[in-house]
């Protein structure tokens, strides 16, 4: 069981470049989210997703665009990198409607560095 | 809307100690609450959830937490550190609307010293 996966683990972007940070569960989570991960700043609500074709902007939104057109996959784009895009990036995912209680399962993660 | 403050973000014990990583929330709804494990370059495993069943929670690895609304605190306690325990702890409170993501604390690294 595979669980959420991220792609790619590592990745170093020029500044203006784009990407696109792959993330896919095979759980048949309803719900998924994008965070970043800074020193010191814990995880920070990039985007989130409550079923295929739904998304809606987190904390920190600008700079990023996301897309549901599955249940299965959420991509994260990048557009016209900049260096405080810097950062460890997560995907998690948990159980759809009345998922309250329950816990989210994440990737491990996709370090962008930008310079 | 729910919040959550992790005091101290570097915390060193030594091993066999008393490990207390402090956990205080924000909510004006009854929380549920959590605490992830990170083992450096990896992603955030569960250790343990409070769901309103139980005041004292057990997790893995021996860990457990307490629930306290008057404190409004869900610190996480071991008895013994291991030198395996050393990674950045996260408590995190769920948001109980549209979405229920997760707000993070800032994160605790905890050293295991010899």
């Amino acid at each position: 069981n595979a669980g959420v996966t991220q792609t790619p683990k590592f990745r170093i972007l020029k500044i203006g470049q784009s990407m696109t940070l792959q993330c896919a569960q095979d759980m048949n989570h309803n719900y998924m989210y994008w965070y970043r991960q800074d020193p010191g700043m814990g995880l920070k609500l990039i985007y989130y997703s409550v079923g295929a074709g739904i998304t809606d902007k987190g904390e920190v939104p600008n700079g990023y665009n996301v897309s549901r057109s599955t249940t299965e996959d959420f991509p994260l784009r990048l557009e016209l990198a900049a260096p405080s895009q810097t950062s460890v990036y997560f995907c998690a995912s948990k159980p759809g409607f009345g998922a309250t209680n329950t816990e989210a399962f994440f990737g491990q993660g996709t370090r962008l560095t930008v310079v | 809307a729910q919040s959550v403050t992790q005091l101290g973000s570097h915390v060193s014990v030594s091993e066999g100690a008393l490990v207390l990583l402090r956990c205080n929330y924000s909510s004006s709804v009854p929380p549920y609450l959590f605490w992830y494990v990170q083992y450096p370059n990896q992603g955030l495993q569960l250790l343990l959830k409070y769901t309103s069943a139980a005041t004292l929670v057990k997790g893995i690895n021996g860990f457990e937490a307490e629930f306290k609304k008057s404190e409004t605190s869900f610190h996480l306690t071991k008895p013994s550190a291991h030198m395996s325990d050393a990674a950045e702890y996260f408590c995190a409170v769920t948001h109980q609307g549209a979405g229920n993501m997760l707000t993070f604390g800032g994160g605790t690294r905890l050293m295991v010293k010899p």
